[in-house]
């Protein structure tokens, strides 16, 4: 598609369950990048793949979260055993080259832990 | 690692100019980009600076001064539709992923 699309667009969790969010980056895109965003302050990386590949991933908390984005379906990020500080909006992006400069954003997952 | 400073909170008046600075500390530089995020919504990218001086965009234009590790965004003929948070972000070295500043909140007031 023309644009990222994340789903689903909302979401509510009790401490201690799964969480598990969706992206579909821009068909052509190989670079798909999740961040994740608390109370509108400052994007917080976790991890890019290239393709099927994981390509950074220092910043994921690798207890509770993992990733995925296998051929042929959509990118996954996956909460294990949800805190109330994962509280925030997962935005996904995605991006033709690796230079980074230019980002494509999809509308994000607000993820709510109760 | 990288950081980026920018200031948390801009006011000004419609039909205004209003100029966002940022600084960056990195350990290689690769190019200075501005997003901007309305409430609620997502980034979008807004400009691009890799080489010193000014982009012009419309009624956006970027600065980059790389010898100062600085830049900013300015913003003329303000819109009350500008109102949004402003980002400016640098990639690290591999151009895995986009370190992004605090964001800069820009209320437009009629």
């Amino acid at each position: 598609g023309e644009e990222v699309a994340q789903t689903p667009k909302h979401l509510v969790r009790g401490e201690g369950q799964k969480a598990k969010l969706y992206c579909a980056p821009i068909k052509g895109h190989s670079y798909v990048f999740w961040y994740q965003q608390v109370l509108k302050n400052e994007f917080k990386f976790l991890i890019s793949f290239q393709n099927e590949n994981v390509f950074d991933e220092t910043g994921m908390p690798k207890e509770r979260f993992s990733a995925k984005c296998l051929p042929n379906s959509p990118c996954s990020l996956e909460i294990q055993a949800t805190k109330l500080e994962d509280s925030a909006v997962y935005f996904c992006a995605s991006s033709p080259d690796r230079t980074g400069n230019t980002i494509y954003f999809g509308e994000g997952s607000w993820l709510t832990v109760v | 690692g990288q950081s980026l400073e920018q200031p948390s909170e801009v006011t000004a008046v419609e039909g205004a100019i209003v100029q966002i600075n940022c600084t960056y500390q990195t350990s290689g530089f690769y190019g200075l980009s501005w997003y901007q995020q309305h409430d609620g919504g997502a980034p979008t990218f807004l400009s691009y600076n890799a080489l010193d001086g000014l982009e012009e965009t419309g009624r956006f234009s970027s600065f980059l001064s790389r010898s100062d590790s600085y830049g900013y965004l300015l913003l003329q003929e303000l819109q009350m539709k500008d109102s949004a948070s402003y980002f400016c972000a640098v990639p690290n070295n591999a151009g895995n992923m986009l370190t992004f500043g605090g964001g800069t909140r820009l209320m437009v007031k009629p």
